[in-house]
């Protein structure tokens, strides 16, 4: 199985809003609601940030948002900060019932 | 509150077989519907799914890793292990445990990582 395709970077200014997108494939992304999306700061374990395409666990902030069309998920992060400058990771089922994650956006705030 | 431990050898040589196990406290591995799995990441790389086991269920692998890993959980010890055999430097990295609930895309608990190194 592939790599789900995320940018390798993408950076913002305080305040304002970016989007990462991770592709897939109708056998995976396209093909189910099972898309999550991860922090990961440096040394640090990753944190669940959205499931299943769209839902925040309690205690994460809705500055966070997920959404997917077609075989891209995408997670928008708006009015960013600071402490928002990490490491992100989707993951993905497949229809083999294995997961895959996506190689990883490194989130500059500027 | 759930809490995951990773444990095993920091250092293991090549060809031989990587042992680690993941200690859950604060819940019991067989109550509720969980998956438990594991991921690792190479040094200043990114994540990759290895698998996960369902606690009297299936068991699920990467197939990049060739049927090298096995993935077994023990109730009465309230843990889960992975093996992986005949390991290269390229299985170097920082092996993470997960709690994955049944019928969602939530790893909601994560080990805090043990990084295991395969060298001579």
């Amino acid at each position: 199985q592939s790599a789900l395709t995320q940018p390798a970077s993408v950076s913002g200014s305080p305040g304002q809003s970016i989007t990462i997108s991770c592709t897939g494939t109708s056998s995976d992304v396209g093909g189910y609601k099972y898309v999550s999306w991860y922090q990961q700061h440096p040394g640090k374990a990753p944190k669940l940030m959205i499931y299943d395409v769209s839902d925040r666990p309690s205690g994460v902030s809705n500055r966070f948002s997920g959404s997917k069309s077609g075989n891209t998920a995408s997670l928008t992060i708006s009015g960013l900060q600071a402490e928002d400058e990490a490491d992100y990771y989707c993951i993905s089922c497949t229809s083999s019932s294995t997961w895959v994650f996506g190689g990883g956006t490194k989130l500059t705030v500027l | 509150q759930l809490q995951l431990q990773e444990s095993g050898p920091g250092l293991v040589k090549p060809s031989e077989t990587l042992s680690l196990t993941c200690t859950v406290s604060g819940g019991s591995i067989s109550g509720g519907s969980y998956f438990w799995g594991w991921i690792r990441q190479p040094p200043g790389k990114g994540l990759e799914w290895i698998g996960n086991i369902y606690p009297g269920g299936s068991t699920y692998y990467n197939p990049s890793l060739k049927s090298r890993a096995i993935i077994s959980v023990d109730t009465s010890k309230n843990h889960f292990s992975l093996k992986l055999t005949s390991v290269t430097a390229a299985d170097t990295a920082v092996y993470y445990c997960a709690r994955r609930r049944e019928g969602t895309s939530a790893l909601d608990y994560w080990g805090q990582g043990t990084l295991v190194t395969v060298s001579s």
